[in-house]
């Protein structure tokens, strides 16, 4: 069976500080992935997602950034923490075809300060 | 711009009553609507609805899609404690390709009292 891990689950970070955040998927291969933020008060925001290895889109302009250096990991980066950048990120994936649901990580509670 | 609202944003009921959650949407490219529940961590994926008027149902849990008039409902019946949880609505975009750009709506926070 597939399985989805995120790592820290928690992180507490001064402003300016760079980050990385790892997802990786087990089971499957070739899966889509995405990374989503869920601030306080708001729905959860696509910020990328990825089709394949060295593939990224980004939804949203912002302070971070996305690479997918082998077929089942992810991750969130960024060189500068902005206080903005405190939420929930979650890592996600789907099987790479239509109609397909996506699967979520346990999530990764930044706190910027 | 593409949105998707939740209502209620918050209930409260007590163990045995049925509940029914909204879920109302526009969203162009509109490929999918699916229901998740989050508790602390993960949501997990509870229903993916593609087509109108077909109940996609798991055991106290249903739910149906209406494509023409924009809206899905989420339905429990004899709620117990451990459906309190977060439970939110998403619509799947396409813009070309097999990946699903999730459009999610704010989330309704059940809390189910013994």
């Amino acid at each position: 069976s597939q399985t989805i891990h995120q790592w820290p689950a928690t992180l507490v970070q001064p402003v300016g500080s760079p980050l990385s955040l790892e997802c990786t998927v087990e089971g499957t291969s070739n899966p889509n992935l995405y990374w989503y933020r869920q601030a306080a008060g708001r729905g959860l925001q696509l910020l990328f997602y990825s089709v394949g290895i060295g593939q990224i889109s980004s939804e949203v302009p912002q302070n971070l950034s996305a690479s997918r250096p082998q077929d089942r990991q992810f991750i969130l980066s960024s060189k500068k923490l902005l206080l903005s950048d405190s939420g929930f990120y979650l890592c996600a994936w789907s099987v790479r075809r239509f109609n397909q649901p996506q699967h979520f990580g346990d999530g990764t509670r930044l706190s910027i300060l | 711009e593409d949105k998707v609202v939740q209502s209620p944003l918050s209930l409260v009921v007590h163990e045995g009553d049925t509940v029914t959650l909204n879920c109302s949407y526009e969203v162009t490219n509109f490929r999918s609507l699916l229901w998740y529940k989050q508790e602390k961590k993960a949501p997990t994926f509870l229903f993916m609805l593609t087509s109108s008027g077909i109940e996609k149902k798991s055991g106290r849990l249903s739910s149906i899609l209406d494509k023409k008039e924009l809206f899905s409902i989420l339905n429990i019946t004899a709620t117990q404690t451990g459906d309190s949880a977060v439970y939110l609505c998403a619509v799947e975009a396409h813009y070309g390709g097999s990946q699903g750009n999730l459009i999610f709506g704010k989330g309704t926070k059940l809390s189910v009292k013994p």
